[in-house]
């Protein structure tokens, strides 16, 4: 079936714009996680969904970044007032909770932003 | 929180030779440990997990060694070839119990070259 999709697949913006980067997660996955990938560097937890609430937004990095989900399925990571330091790869993963193998999240492909 | 913390960062093998990449993460309630392959511009992939109740687990030629007690979770690679130069991802997360997201704390990534 259909895996985690992300669009768009890169994102070329100016410094102080705002971005909105959007994840389709697998048809039926209930939980949903953003990280972000700095160049050459692991993944760093952002926010985490489940259904459309985020018990967890621990790792948003500032004020200017938001997340949402509506419909227990679209997510749609904001940025406002962009920064260079925000450049890097973000990536959005899903996993299917009360199901064997629950634990395991299926990454999409990222959105590699690049603020000038 | 959550530490991951992995080596080498980078690991150059001749094809056939074996290859161990090494993490230790620091929260003791951790009990969920996926490996990820990560090829160049292309999504995390998971190649192997293991659970904290579980010592190693073996996949063909993929295996994953556990050691609670040191805190600390291996990835070996035997018989390498080309196509698993890649780079690789270890990662922690606290699953199943009350108020823990399951969200990943990853390690900062291992750089596999497989010389052919």
């Amino acid at each position: 079936g259909a895996g985690v999709s992300q669009s768009p697949s890169n994102k070329v913006t100016e410094k102080g714009k705002d971005v909105e980067l959007r994840c389709d997660p697998i048809s039926g996955h209930t939980a949903l996680y953003w990280y972000r990938q700095r160049l050459g560097q692991g993944l760093e937890f952002l926010i985490y969904f489940q259904g459309n609430s985020a018990p967890d937004k621990s790792g948003l990095p500032s004020d200017r970044f938001s997340a949402e989900r509506t419909g227990e399925s679209v997510s749609t990571l904001t940025i406002q007032r962009t920064q260079q330091e925000d450049s890097a790869v973000y990536l959005c993963a899903s996993s299917f909770k009360g199901a064997s193998k629950q634990e395991t999240q299926y990454f999409g492909p990222g959105t590699r932003l690049l603020v000038l | 929180g959550e530490n991951v913390e992995q080596h080498p960062s980078t690991l150059s093998v001749q094809e056939g030779d074996s290859a161990v990449i090494k993490c230790t993460y620091s929260d003791s309630a951790s009990n969920y440990f996926p490996w990820y392959k990560q090829e160049l511009g292309k999504r995390p992939q998971l190649i192997i997990d293991i659970r904290s109740n579980v010592g190693e687990k073996k996949d063909q030629r993929i295996a994953v060694t556990l050691n609670k007690t040191a805190k600390h979770f291996s990835l070996h690679i035997t018989e390498t070839q080309p196509e698993d130069s890649a780079v690789y991802f270890c990662a922690a997360s606290i699953w199943g119990r009350s108020g823990n997201t399951g969200k990943l704390i990853f390690g900062q990534g291992t750089t596999l070259q497989v010389k052919p």
